[in-house]
């Protein structure tokens, strides 16, 4: 089946420093990433949706500025925290969309997922 | 604004034993998917079972099955001859048709005992 990796598994860092999280997809090309986030024991809340070659689309309540997404080839999408804070501390999953012959086949596969930890 | 619900913070069953995850969504919309994630303690999200709303029947993968009621707008997991394996963290989630955007419930912990 379709693999998708994130890097790095588990980062730790400052205080106002910022933090790069990719994404890939191992064995397929992925038109559309999207990224979550899910705080400790809690669900998965949509961030963003990353499109090959164009501005991310970020859900109501994410700050743009923030939560930088690019997009630059059908293999990979980074997600980059900046100025981060201890309230950004959280785990941050990004899925890739397979798209089928019908919409009915389409998949969406996930990342292993990254743990920030800002101190 | 779609909203999903799941009422069961914590779960267990016996081995080889049979359990029922409820799940309940809200939605305007008649096109969409429905489906049910397992997050086990390596936290990969895995698909386990996919709905289309426009079928009827009651979709099927081996041990798992759902009961749809649409008009009731319920959706619940059968986990038939649990294993251990089937510990993990389950999810609920809403996807409107052409917009593959997941809405997850907050989640139901599944442990099955020994």
């Amino acid at each position: 089946g379709a693999v998708v990796s994130q890097h790095p598994s588990w980062v730790i860092c400052k205080s106002g420093t910022s933090v790069k999280i990719e994404c890939r997809s191992l064995d397929f090309q992925a038109t559309t990433m999207f990224w979550y986030r899910q705080f400790p024991k809690q669900s998965l809340m949509l961030m963003a949706t990353s499109n090959e070659g164009s501005k991310a689309t970020y859900e109501q309540g994410v700050e743009k500025d923030k939560f930088l997404i690019n997009h630059a080839s059908l293999t990979l999408s980074t997600l980059t925290v900046t100025s981060a804070h201890p309230e950004d501390s959280s785990f941050y999953i990004c899925s890739a969309r397979v798209p089928g012959l019908a919409v009915s086949t389409d998949t969406q596969y996930f990342g292993p997922g990254t743990r920030l930890t800002v101190l | 604004a779609q909203t999903v619900t799941q009422s069961q913070p914590e779960m267990s069953v016996q081995e080889a034993e049979t359990v029922t995850l409820s799940c309940t969504y809200d939605t305007s919309e008649n096109n969409y998917y429905l489906f049910w994630y397992k997050q086990p303690p390596s936290r990969q999200m895995i698909l386990v079972i996919r709905q289309e709303a426009y079928k009827q029947q009651n979709a099927t993968e081996n041990r798992f099955s759902v009961n749809f009621q649409k008009a009731a707008k319920s959706f619940s997991l059968k986990i038939s001859d649990s294993q251990l394996g089937d510990t993990a963290m389950y999810f609920c989630a809403f996807m409107k048709t052409g917009t593959y955007k997941y809405i997850f419930g907050t989640g139901t912990r599944l442990k099955v005992l020994a």
